[in-house]
């Protein structure tokens, strides 16, 4: 069975400073996606940047950016130039890519709750 | 498009009670999962359908049961409710999966708060 953690439970940032919030899985899979999900007060879960495995490349969305290291199984999320806005719970989720029994759902970390100082 | 919907957004209910939830996907999506989420035990994940057939279930009680109609909507059900299922029930859909591989990205709906007293 796969595994998230995320071991950072609060963090905060000064607006407009940058802060990156850690992730780690475990899987014996090769081809997967990982993701960054946001949670915001109001609940809606909001898909921030996901990230294929079988690319080299670290995915990015606007001021969004992750750092894929796919040997030691980590997948952080940096945030640049942060916003009042962006103040909410982190959530990363791995979900295998390739179908069969138990892999159709996303397995989630604990979540970093991020609070933006203005 | 649309995004996900869930219906009703809050419920409270009463132990022994049972409660439905619906929820209609993304216009084009068939795939649709369930999760709970609670402060203690983060999102757990309940179970997902695809083409009206349950292809991966949770470690939850059988208390616990969904369907999904032909339109690819879907709807759970909790039966004998307990003061533990208090939490946040999320749907999310996606697309279906192609040539044996799974969709990236699943999108999910507002919730239902559910409240057992």
């Amino acid at each position: 069975a796969q595994t998230v953690t995320q071991s950072q439970p609060e963090m905060s940032v000064q607006e407009a400073e940058t802060v990156t919030l850690s992730c780690t899985y475990d899987t014996s899979e090769s081809d997967y996606y990982l993701f960054w999900y946001k949670q915001p007060p109001s609940r809606q879960m909001i898909l921030v940047i996901r990230q294929e495995a079988y690319k080299q490349q670290n995915a990015t969305e606007n001021r969004f950016s992750v750092n894929f290291q796919k040997a030691a199984k980590s997948f952080s999320l940096k945030i640049s130039d942060s916003q009042l806005g962006d103040a909410a719970m982190y959530f990363c989720a791995y979900r295998s890519a390739i179908t069969g029994a138990g892999s159709y759902q996303l397995t989630f970390g604990k979540g970093t709750k991020l609070s933006v100082i203005p | 498009k649309a995004g996900v919907t869930q219906t009703p957004r809050y419920l409270i209910k009463t132990r022994g009670q049972q409660v439905t939830l619906s929820c209609s996907p993304i216009s084009g999506h068939r795939s649709v999962s369930w999760y709970q989420q609670t402060p203690g035990q983060g999102l757990q994940f309940l179970f997902e359908y695809f083409s009206e057939t349950q292809r991966n279930k949770g470690n939850f009680p059988g208390r616990f049961s969904g369907r999904q109609f032909s339109n690819s909507r879907s709807e759970m059900n909790v039966s004998t409710l307990e003061l533990g299922d208090s939490a946040l029930y999320l749907c999310a859909s996606s697309l279906a999966p192609t040539s044996g591989r799974l969709p990236d990205t699943q999108y999910f709906g507002p919730g239902t708060r559910l409240t057992v007293l």
